[in-house]
């Protein structure tokens, strides 16, 4: 199946500073790029995604970015508070015949106040 | 927002046992998925399913079976468990084949003596 690379795998951060974590894919067919926050004993759940008709979404203050060429994508969350402090996953995702989503080994980030 | 539910929350089982985890989903999503997450490994899909009595191969599907019995309810059957299968089990749902994000329960925590 599709293989996807986040790094970093740990970051650590000042409060207020912004904080990227970088994926990269395979599969030139993938066209969906969803980004999950799974904090301690929690599920994941969906921050923020893009798809391949963009290259740039923001949602206050989390930035995504596709480089449909280099096939890349990243997250920079933007002014990071101690309430970033989460695992977040990167994905990887295309609808042609069943849909099927690969997911990164993760970021764990902390936020130091 | 969609629910995905899941259990048990916890279990322990010896070499050899029989486990099997279930989760259910009450949003009429069409695909059900089920992921283990191991540290260093990130979430990987197991067995998939788009509706009642589909099942599609994951990409670590070894050890294990899985049943979808309605558009709700979906099964992951360790028959014969093993050591290597501790880990924590992620059941989740998504609406249909066009790139929908997931839902994702809270999570089985299986140890396997």
């Amino acid at each position: 199946g599709e293989q996807v690379e986040q790094l970093p795998s740990i970051l650590r951060v000042q409060e207020g500073s912004s904080a990227s974590i970088n994926c990269s894919y395979e599969d030139s067919a993938s066209n969906y790029f969803p980004w999950y926050k799974q904090e301690p004993g929690e599920n994941p759940k969906l921050i923020i995604d893009i798809r391949s008709n963009m290259e740039r979404k923001q949602i206050q203050e989390l930035i995504v970015l596709l480089d449909k060429k280099a096939k890349r994508f990243s997250l920079h969350i933007t002014d990071t508070q101690p309430g970033d402090s989460a695992m977040y996953f990167c994905a990887a995702s295309r609808n042609t015949g069943y849909q099927n989503f690969y997911f990164g080994k993760g970021t764990s980030l902390t936020v130091i106040p | 927002e969609a629910a995905v539910t899941q259990s048990p929350r916890n279990k322990v089982t010896v070499t050899g046992g029989n486990v099997t985890l279930s989760c259910r989903q009450t949003n009429s999503h069409n695909y059900m998925y089920w992921y283990r997450q191991d540290t260093g490994h990130g979430l990987r899909l197991i067995h998939y399913s788009y509706g009642a009595g589909n099942l599609q191969i994951g990409d670590v599907p070894d050890g294990y079976k899985a049943t979808r019995t309605t558009q709700e309810d979906f099964f992951l059957l360790l028959e014969l468990a093993s050591p290597s299968q501790t880990s924590l089990y992620f059941c989740a749902s998504s609406r249909d084949r066009d790139n929908e994000r997931l839902f994702f329960g809270h999570g089985t925590k299986l140890s396997v003596l």
